[in-house]
């Protein structure tokens, strides 16, 4: 079975600055597919940016980027010039390879503050 | 409609008590998927359905738990005979097709509530 984890329970940046988040996985396929989630109070999930994994290059989307690490099943969002708008839980997620339909094994969370 | 949309927002229901939470996927959308969310947990895949059919219902925690897509749209989840572990937010998504590399569209959930 496939694992997700995310070792920062909270983080906090300042306004305009980057920050990291972490994201491990554990799985024996060699397919998959990686997603980051943005959960805001109001709690609607909200897709920030996705990963496949036979891609090598790594995803960005506006402000937002991925460190891909294929090998070391690892998968960090980095979120640039950090906007308060941005403060939200955020999920990383974990698809097999499927013509079928696969749900998503969601990590914890790591709930990120953005400070004024 | 523009998204996925669920009912009720909030439940409240005494334990023992039947509930059924509703799901309205994004039109046209094969995928429809059920997952339970803890208070500061992510969310824990329940079931999955491709237009009608129920095709992975591993996740769900017990046989009080039942869900349907009968016209492979709406989805109901019904809980039978509610305990307190039942009380979480409930999270519908739908994705366009069956294949896994499609995001999956949520809704805002329904938090249920077992006094």
């Amino acid at each position: 079975a496939q694992t997700v984890t995310q070792s920062q329970p909270e983080m906090s940046v300042q306004e305009a600055e980057t920050v990291t988040l972490s994201c491990t996985y554990d799985t024996s396929e060699s397919n998959y597919y990686l997603f980051w989630y943005k959960q805001p109070p109001s709690r609607q999930m909200i897709l920030v940016i996705r990963q496949e994994a036979y891609k090598q290059q790594n995803a960005t989307e506006n402000r937002f980027s991925v460190n891909f690490q294929k090998a070391a099943k690892s998968f960090s969002l980095k979120i640039s010039d950090s906007q308060l708008g941005d403060t939200a839980m955020y999920f990383c997620a974990f698809s097999r390879y499927d013509n079928y339909g696969q749900n998503f094994v969601f990590g914890p969370g790591t709930r990120l503050s953005v400070l004024p | 409609g523009a998204g996925v949309s669920q009912s009720p927002r909030y439940k409240v229901a005494k334990r023992g008590q039947d509930v059924a939470l509703r799901c309205d996927p994004i039109s046209g959308h094969v995928s429809l998927f059920w997952y339970q969310q803890a208070l500061g947990q992510g969310p824990e895949f329940l079931t999955y359905f491709q237009n009608e059919a129920q095709l992975d219902k591993s996740g769900l925690p017990s046989d009080r738990f039942f869900a349907e897509r009968p016209e492979g749209s709406v989805s109901t989840l019904k809980i039978q005979r509610t305990q307190q572990e039942d009380s979480a937010v409930y999270l519908c998504a739908s994705s366009r097709t069956r294949n896994s590399n499609q995001p999956q569209h949520f809704g805002d959930g329904t938090r249920l509530s077992i006094l």
